[in-house]
């Protein structure tokens, strides 16, 4: 069955660096696109990168552009989500999330669990 | 950029049926999906395509779109319907996977 693994959440000071991973088993990973979406405590989702499934495309959403980069390991089969310059607005919990085709241009069919990001002052 | 606005909330009572409004800028030329969250949980896709069922999601859960609006129609509704519900489009105009804020459906 498809699984997506989160790890690399924590609590980080405002300005340095943190990277996601996701690991992901259950399906072929390099024939997939993957998303990073989160959700701010008691907030709706926000979308925040998809890659293509041989990342070759990658979009971000404005707020997180020339900060976070999103990346793709089809020989590991784990999603990374690079995030510098973090700001006090990052806290969230980061969804790492599949798309059903091999792009990012349709439904999100499977998510994993979630790992949750706090930015402090 | 695209924006899909939903209201806040709906209550239902039990047996009758809810309607989930999704509104965007000539909505029905896209493809409209829908997620189900419950507290503590991952959201999970309920409507794909605007109307489509992945499988083992129960019939009572439907989706139309047309002109400016979407929906999400629940039929019979029970206490386990009471979640979160967020529309989402893909925005080709902007490269970007847009949500709706978010429907609160409280089952009375």
């Amino acid at each position: 069955q498809v699984q997506l693994v989160e790890s690399g959440g924590g609590v980080v000071q405002s300005g340095r660096s943190l990277r996601l991973s996701c690991a992901a088993s259950g399906f072929i990973f390099s024939s997939y696109g993957m998303h990073w979406v989160r959700q701010a405590p008691g907030k709706g989702l926000e979308w925040v990168a998809v890659i293509w499934n041989d990342g070759g495309k990658k979009y971000y959403t404005d707020s997180v552009k020339g900060r976070f980069t999103i990346s793709k390991d089809n020989s590991k089969n784990t999603l990374s989500l690079q995030m510098n310059s973090l700001r006090i607005e990052d806290t969230a919990v980061y969804y790492c999330a599949r798309d059903r085709s091999i792009s990012g241009t349709y439904p999100i069919d499977y998510w994993g669990q979630g790992t949750p990001v706090t930015v402090s002052s | 950029s695209y924006v899909l606005t939903q209201p806040p909330s709906v209550s239902v009572a039990p047996g009758q049926t809810a309607r989930i409004a999704c509104g965007g800028n000539n909505i029905g030329s896209k493809s409209v999906h829908w997620y189900q969250q419950k507290p503590g949980q991952a959201p999970v896709l309920v409507v794909h395509d605007d109307s489509d069922r992945p499988s083992g999601i129960p019939e009572r859960f439907s989706g139309s779109n047309a002109g400016n609006m979407a929906t999400l129609t629940i039929s019979r509704v029970g206490a386990g319907d009471e979640a979160d519900y967020y529309c989402q489009v893909w925005d080709s105009t902007s490269d970007h996977v847009v949500f709706g804020g978010g429907t609160k459906v409280t089952v009375l």
